[in-house]
Order: structure tokens, then C-alpha cells, then sequence
């Protein structure tokens, strides 16, 4: 399957400062991106929709001031996490995808954790 | 935030022993249902699909059952392995809303016993 890889796969980062995590499609270009959180033993959560070169698109209840998503290339969509908080310490995944319902292929998640 | 006292629903079987992971999923309208398997620390990784023309789908050791009547989704593994050990969630999506977007479900941790 394609490849997608997320950078860096773990961070921490003092209360106030904000992050940046990075999604790569590595061999296939990416129309459609997908930012996901995880909180400990629970599911997935779909955060956010990026398509190229457009303004993302977030559910409800995430606030977009605050989750920045940048997605300026087929191949690399960031998600920054601006003036982070110990509650927005979580596993995040994002995932790929070539276009409209096309199999989007998930990367191997980042770490942050807030101190 | 995170919930606290939150937990999995958690599977043990025997090495060699066959396993069902049941998930029941929440849009009648969802066409496309997936099965992850996510070892800790790491993304999902995609086991087997199956679309809403279907009712059974067979992979690798692997069968996928669905039941649209009672929005029910299920996963056989077969001659379950310690390698097998994990978490699954069941994924659905909506073709009609023209995007790979998912909903994951709950998860279930499988735990294999040597």
C-alpha cells in the first residue's frame, strides 16, 4: 500500500508553546487529507478535513483558531497546535487519500504530550 | 477531554482459537465498512473491507460479515495468533458525501493467550 508518514512521532512541548506536526504522502499525491485525534483507550476521532490548496474543513466542537491546518501540497498537510494545553495531550493520526473515495492510507501517528 | 475510568471492551482467546469482533455501526446510510487493527503506539492498519452489496467478505484468515438489517458489522479471525493481539475498531463511511471520510467505531483490544 502507499505510504504516509507523520513527523515527528513524538513531542512534548511546555504549556503556552504551539506544534507543529507534519503528514507526508511519500509516493502518491495526496488531493484529500484527514487529522484525526485519539485519546487513551478510546476511537478515532475525525478533527479536521483538508483538501489542497483549500481552508479545511473542521467538526464540530474543534476549534480551528486553535488546531491549524495547512495543506499546500499534494504531498504535505501540517496541523499546529497553537498555544497548547495538558488537555490537548493526545495521539494524533492523520491519513491520505488521492481523491474523493479513494482509499486514504493512515500514518503512524504523533505523540504529543503537554507538560 | 479524556474520560476518565474509560476502557476497552477487551477479548481474550487461546492461541489457535478462532476470534469474533463484533461492532455495531451508527448511519443507515454508510455503503463502505472497514475493520483496523492498531498495535499501541502506531496508526491503524487496515485489515479487510467490504461494501453494502455484500454480506460476508474473506481475506487472509480473515472474514468480514455485515447485517445492514441490524446495522452490524462483524470480524472472524481464524487460528488466532499472538502477532493477532490488539486493537480493532470497525470504520464506516458514506459514499454519497464524496469523500474517504470515516467513522470509527468504539474498538475492542484482543488479547492472545500463549
Amino acid at each position: 500500500g502507499a505510504v504516509v508518514s507523520q513527523h515527528p512521532s513524538r513531542v512534548i512541548c511546555k504549556s503556552g508553546t504551539s506544534v507543529k506536526i507534519e503528514c507526508r504522502s511519500l509516493d502518491f499525491q495526496a488531493t484529500t487529507m484527514f487529522w484525526y485525534r485519539q485519546f487513551p483507550k478510546q476511537s478515532l476521532m475525525l478533527m479536521a478535513t483538508s483538501n489542497e490548496g483549500s481552508k479545511a474543513t473542521y467538526e464540530q466542537g474543534v476549534e480551528k483558531d486553535k488546531f491549524l491546518i495547512n495543506h499546500a501540497s499534494l504531498t504535505l498537510s501540517t496541523l499546529t497546535v497553537t498555544s497548547a494545553h495538558p488537555e490537548d495531550s493526545s495521539f494524533y493520526i492523520c491519513s491520505a487519500s488521492q481523491g474523493p473515495n479513494a482509499e486514504a492510507f493512515f500514518g503512524q501517528g504523533t505523540r504529543l504530550t503537554v507538560v | 477531554g479524556e474520560s476518565v475510568g474509560l476502557h476497552l471492551p477487551t477479548l481474550s482467546v487461546q492461541e489457535g482459537d478462532n476470534s469474533i469482533i463484533n461492532c455495531a455501526y451508527s448511519n443507515s446510510a454508510s455503503d463502505y465498512f472497514i475493520w483496523y487493527k492498531q498495535e499501541s503506539g502506531k496508526g491503524p492498519q487496515f485489515i479487510i473491507d467490504i461494501r453494502s452489496n455484500m454480506d460476508k467478505r474473506q481475506g487472509q484468515r480473515v472474514t468480514v460479515l455485515l447485517n445492514k438489517t441490524v446495522k452490524h458489522l462483524s470480524l472472524q479471525i481464524a487460528a488466532t495468533q499472538p502477532g493477532d493481539s490488539a486493537v480493532y475498531f470497525c470504520a464506516e463511511n458514506y459514499s454519497g458525501a464524496g469523500s474517504y471520510q470515516l467513522t470509527f467505531g468504539k474498538g475492542t483490544k484482543l488479547s492472545v493467550i500463549p
